[in-house]
């Protein structure tokens, strides 16, 4: 069975300043997919950056990018220029793409603070 | 705009009532979820559907029920609602990989 593990339970990042979020994952499967999910204090939970294993570079969207290291297991998020905005619980997932199975596999977050 | 909803956000009921959690998404998704989340936060898989009139049990083991009778629409069911399923609840649903959530309904059963 895939694991996600996410080792930091609270950050914390000054305003404009760069953090970076750790997430390491277990599988036995070669083809998969990786995502970041943002849940802000009492609203939705939505998907932030997503990374296909089988692609070697590192995806980004705007001021959200990953450091995806496969053989290491590894798929952290940088934030960069952080805002108030961005303080909020942060998810790792794993999706297989083999099989019919199309559950998520969830990390159990990290709570990141932006400091003003 | 495509989109999750889901009603009511929240919600108070005395021990032993019966409640359904409605999960509605006009993104023709194939696949719809449930997850019940913590006050730790972590994401327990309680129900998934692959389609119409296709359900299954999640990792976490839990006495709702759930029905998939129309595409759109995927019901979460507690018979008899009890203290210990007081949680946040949130419904997702995903065409591949991806899953796409709604705001969640947080449930207090007193």
């Amino acid at each position: 069975a895939q694991t996600v593990t996410q080792s930091q339970p609270e950050m914390s990042v000054q305003e404009a300043e760069t953090v970076t979020l750790s997430c390491t994952y277990d599988t036995s499967e070669s083809d998969y997919y990786l995502f970041w999910y943002k849940q802000p204090p009492s609203r939705q939970m939505i998907l932030v950056i997503r990374q296909e294993a089988y692609k070697q570079q590192n995806a980004t969207e705007n001021r959200f990018s990953v450091n995806f290291q496969k053989a290491a297991k590894s798929f952290s998020l940088k934030i960069s220029d952080s805002q108030l905005g961005d303080a909020a619980m942060y998810f790792c997932a794993y999706a297989r793409v083999s099989g019919s199975a199309r559950q998520l596999t969830f990390g159990s977050g990290t709570q990141l603070t932006v400091l003003p | 705009e495509a989109d999750i909803y889901q009603t009511p956000r929240y919600l108070v009921i005395g021990t032993g009532k019966k409640i359904t959690l409605e999960c509605s998404q006009t993104m023709g998704h194939d696949k719809m979820y449930w997850y019940q989340q913590d006050p730790g936060m972590e994401l327990h898989l309680i129900h998934y559907s692959y389609g119409v009139n296709s359900t299954e049990k999640g990792d976490l083991s839990s006495e709702s029920t759930v029905s998939r009778i129309r595409t759109e629409h995927f019901p979460l069911t507690l018979e008899s609602a009890r203290p210990s399923h007081t949680s946040q609840y949130l419904c997702a649903s995903s065409r591949l990989y991806e899953q796409y959530f709604g705001p969640g309904t947080r449930l207090t059963v007193t």
